[in-house]
């Protein structure tokens, strides 16, 4: 069974920093392009980060370019996300996602339970 | 950016109602469109991909359809279960883009 499991959110002062984790198993980790995804109280989900199955090649929305890095361990299983210079706008649900390859595209099919990250002074 | 809007933003329905949501993409995407199922305080759910692939374990009363910019989500007879929040999610390009939401609700 595939599972994927975030933790390292909590509240942070603006400005402050914040590494994400997420732990993936069920599957072969390296195999798959993983993704940040992330979600305000109330609003829509939003693509944050993505980054390839071996790392080579990592990708950012433009709200988070330059303060947040993306990055995997695949020894480890684990995907990461460190934020820093963290704003009010940060503030949501953060998700991990697998990316499943089909009909040419590529979709969030397995979703973990998402880590809370809180910026307020 | 490519902009998804959906329609409507809330919908009321009963157990058994036949239940259309519609999203439209800011330019075309060919196939490459997700819907997504989510309930209160849950991660969402990916149902259809490529426009009207059924995921697998996904109940066969969903359905998709649509090409280029406008797409259609369909529930042919709505269940207890199937009251949440649906989103259309493009997969053509970066960076990824969802639309508003529509808000399943019991009438």
């Amino acid at each position: 069974e595939v599972q994927l499991v975030e933790s390292g959110g909590g509240l942070v002062r603006p400005g402050g920093s914040l590494r994400l984790s997420c732990v993936a198993s069920g599957f072969t980790f390296s195999s798959y392009a993983m993704h940040w995804v992330r979600q305000a109280p109330g609003k829509g989900p939003e693509y944050v980060s993505a980054i390839t199955g071996n790392g080579d090649y990592t990708f950012y929305a433009s709200s988070v370019t330059g303060r947040f890095t993306i990055s995997r361990d695949n020894s480890k299983n684990t995907l990461y996300l460190q934020m820093g210079s963290l704003r009010l706008e940060d503030m949501a649900v953060y998700y991990c996602a697998r990316i499943l390859y089909e009909s040419g595209g590529s979709y969030y099919d397995h979703w973990g339970q998402g880590t809370l990250v809180t910026v307020s002074s | 950016d490519i902009q998804m809007t959906q329609s409507p933003s809330s919908v009321s329905a009963s157990v058994g109602d036949r239940v259309t949501i519609t999203c439209r993409a800011s330019q075309g995407i060919s196939s490459w469109l997700a819907w997504f199922q989510q309930k209160p305080g849950k991660a969402p759910k990916l149902l259809i991909y490529a426009a009207s692939t059924l995921q697998s374990g996904v109940p066969s009363r969903f359905s998709g359809s649509g090409s280029g910019t406008d797409f259609t989500l369909t529930i042919s007879s709505l269940q207890p279960e199937d009251f949440a929040t649906y989103y259309c999610q493009q997969a053509n390009s970066f960076p990824r883009t969802f639309g508003g939401g529509t808000k399943v609700e019991i009438k």
